[in-house]
């Protein structure tokens, strides 16, 4: 089972919109809606931000939303703030393999 | 408060064997899944496996299988990880995460806050 692709690094500036986008086949994200999101700090361990695709963990910011369409699911982070650097991956349920992960996403608050 | 709690850095040579831990507390051990996840230096997440301790059923990736053991003590709350013989390509941190509850929870909160494994003859 290959990982899930995501885009290496994106970037934005304080106060704008990024989107992070989650591509899988339709045997992990077409096929379910159990897409989840997590952040990592440098050192530290994932925090859950998003589970079923859209829904918000507790005591997340509602600038973190989530999103699918067909195999590919994105994660939109709005009013970028500097504490918002960090990696985020992606995560999709897949049956028989249970579980896949995206590469990781490098978020750099310019 | 829901907590994972990892066992410490562990440093060991090619061939060798070690059992890392991952002990929850703060709620009902044996009735959510735990998951192994390995991430290499200055790599992503991969998933490893995941056991469920109340009756000890266990699936592994792929990508894993044969290589390690996942096991649970349940009457003192945690999970193991093992190697019986540990590769140079073995050196990574490794995360313990809960699973969700109910069958349609499929995904992991909260995480331990990580092992390191270092292999280096």
């Amino acid at each position: 089972q290959s990982a899930l692709t995501q885009p290496a690094s994106v970037s934005g500036s304080p106060g704008q919109s990024i989107t992070i986008s989650c591509t899988g086949t339709i045997s992990d994200v077409g096929d379910y809606e159990f897409v989840s999101w997590y952040q990592q700090y440098p050192g530290k361990a994932p925090r859950l931000l998003i589970y079923d695709v859209s829904k918000r963990s507790s005591g997340v910011s509602n600038r973190f939303s989530g999103s699918k369409s067909a195999n590919s699911a994105s994660l939109t982070i709005s009013g970028l703030q500097d504490e918002d650097e960090a990696d985020y991956y992606c995560c999709s349920y897949a049956d028989s393999t249970n579980w896949v992960f995206g590469g990781g996403t490098k978020l750099t608050v310019l | 408060e829901v907590q994972l709690v990892q066992s410490g850095a562990e440093v060991k040579k090619p061939g060798e064997s070690v059992m890392i831990s991952c002990k929850g507390s703060g709620y009902t051990f044996t009735s959510y899944w735990i998951a192994w996840v390995r991430q290499m230096p200055g790599k992503g997440l991969e998933w490893m496996g995941i056991i469920f301790p109340g009756d000890s059923e266990t699936r592994y990736s792929p990508s894993f299988q044969g290589h390690v053991t996942i096991s649970a003590d349940k009457s003192i709350s945690t999970a193991y990880l093992q190697w019986n013989s540990l590769k140079a390509s073995d050196t990574a941190m490794y995360f313990c995460a809960r699973r969700g509850r109910l069958h349609d929870m499929k995904w992991f909160d909260p995480w331990g806050q990580g092992t390191l494994v270092t292999v280096s003859s």
